[in-house]
């Protein structure tokens, strides 16, 4: 079962910030981010792992609530560069799921100058 | 390095073919994945492979098949093209320092744009 994002779409001035949301209904051993960009292939931006390490670039700031089996990845002081659409992709802790990552269906986030 | 390559970037193919995309990674990682990604929709975990010699199922195996001979390759292989295979499909390699758990960033390919008629 595919984790369920929100906001399904954002649009924002240049300088604004954004929260996108990523909920699962199962326990999770990790959350994923990516970006795509259109007619491009996903971008790997952090990985949120149980226990709570984080691995990814040092601009992006993101949160994993394990209880909850909630992320959310913070945008702060947005550009331009930022549009596109951000994917969560999730690895749960269940028989036979190790190494399988289920994405969201995604939020489009759009930058105005 | 060339990071993670794929053949051909578009393939027009009619119901009923058969062919293989390829693709190639240069980076030494064991763990290798197809996606395929349909319009509005996240990627689908087709196949998998944690090293050579070993692949699984992912989400959507139906009507594809595929081998991992060498670390360096994966190829996808349709059995005979159906209109639902219409899609994007991106390959993906990873560096997993577990073992057993994706716990490192993956690397994706350009990805094959392939429509079937």
């Amino acid at each position: 079962q595919q984790p369920v994002q929100s906001p399904q779409a954002v649009i924002l001035r240049e300088g604004e910030d954004a929260v996108i949301n990523c909920s699962s209904s199962k326990a999770l051993y990790s959350v994923h981010w990516y970006r795509q960009k259109h007619g491009e292939a996903p971008v790997f931006l952090m990985i949120l792992l149980k226990g709570g390490e984080q691995k990814g670039h040092e601009k992006i700031s993101a949160s994993f609530n394990e209880k909850k089996q909630q992320s959310s990845l913070y945008l702060t002081a947005s550009q331009l560069s930022y549009s596109g659409t951000y994917f969560c992709g999730t690895e749960s802790i269940s028989s036979g799921s190790a190494r399988q990552l289920t994405f969201g269906s995604g939020t489009q986030l759009t930058v105005l100058p | 390095n060339a990071g993670v390559t794929q053949t051909p970037k578009f393939q027009v193919l009619k119901t009923g073919q058969s062919m293989t995309l390829q693709c190639a990674q240069d980076m030494n990682h064991e763990y290798m994945s197809w996606y395929r990604q349909d319009p509005g929709m996240g990627l689908r975990l087709i196949h998998y492979s944690v090293g050579a010699g070993i692949t699984d199922q992912g989400e959507v195996p139906n009507g594809y098949n595929v081998s991992r001979s060498t670390t360096e390759d994966f190829p996808l292989r349709l059995l005979s093209a159906a209109p639902s295979q219409t899609s994007v499909y991106f390959c993906a390699s990873s560096y997993s320092s577990s073992g057993s758990l994706l716990d490192d960033e993956q690397f994706f390919g350009p990805g094959t744009r392939l429509t079937v008629l």
